[in-house]
């Protein structure tokens, strides 16, 4: 069965920076883009940034663009999300999600969703 | 970019009630939707996709239409397990934007 695992929360300082994973399992992961979605606390959702299946294509939300790096390691089934420049406003549930798209056919809704990471920038 | 209005924001409805729940796009999406369910304190879960094509597993009680920039979800008999927070999404293309939620509550 499909199943996603991030890891890498926790409290950093604002202005630090987190690298957050997301390990696959279950699926061909070099095979499926791959979005990460935030939820602050008590909020809605919020859609983050999207890898493709490959890596060559990324796009990101206006509100992380030059802050936030999503990358990904087929070789390991892992996706990744650099975040630097970190601000209270990042504070959230960070959830990474398969996209429902496969290979070329990529950018549409999310299937399957992980457990979330809870990041928290505070001094 | 696409802004996406959900409303209302928060409903009260009772048990068996029909309930629907409205998500509009500032410009055309054609079909381009999802709505998702979120229980409280879990991870959300697709039910709809294609405006209108459930989920497999999603009890028929649920429903979508719409296309374009109007789009409904429907509950045709509440249940009290439906107690959730309820977000659409557009994906035409990038920024997949969600709406703000509803938040479904039972009277």
């Amino acid at each position: 069965q499909v199943q996603l695992m991030e890891s890498g929360g926790g409290v950093v300082q604002p202005g630090r920076s987190l690298r957050l994973s997301c390990a696959a399992s279950g699926f061909t992961f070099s095979s499926y883009a791959m979005h990460w979605v935030r939820q602050a606390p008590g909020k809605g959702l919020e859609w983050v940034a999207v890898i493709s299946y490959d890596g060559s294509d990324k796009y990101y939300a206006d509100s992380v663009k030059g802050r936030i790096t999503v990358s990904r390691d087929n070789s390991k089934s892992t996706l990744h999300l650099q975040m630097n420049s970190l601000r209270a406003g990042d504070t959230a549930v960070y959830y990474c999600a398969r996209d429902s798209g496969y290979e070329y056919i990529w950018g549409i809704y999310m299937d399957y969703w992980g457990q979330g990471t809870l990041v928290t920038v505070s001094s | 970019d696409i802004q996406m209005t959900q409303s209302p924001s928060s409903l009260s409805a009772s048990v068996g009630d029909r309930v629907t729940i409205t998500c509009r796009a500032s410009q055309g999406i054609s079909n381009y939707l999802a709505w998702y369910q979120q229980k409280p304190g879990k991870v959300p879960k697709l039910l709809i996709y294609s405006a209108s094509t459930l989920q497999s597993g999603v009890p028929s009680r649920f429903s979508g239409s719409g296309s374009g920039t109007d789009f409904t979800l429907t509950i045709s008999s509440l249940q009290p397990e439906d107690v959730s927070t309820y977000y659409c999404q557009k994906y035409n293309s990038a920024p997949y934007t969600f709406g703000q939620g509803t938040k479904l509550e039972i009277k």
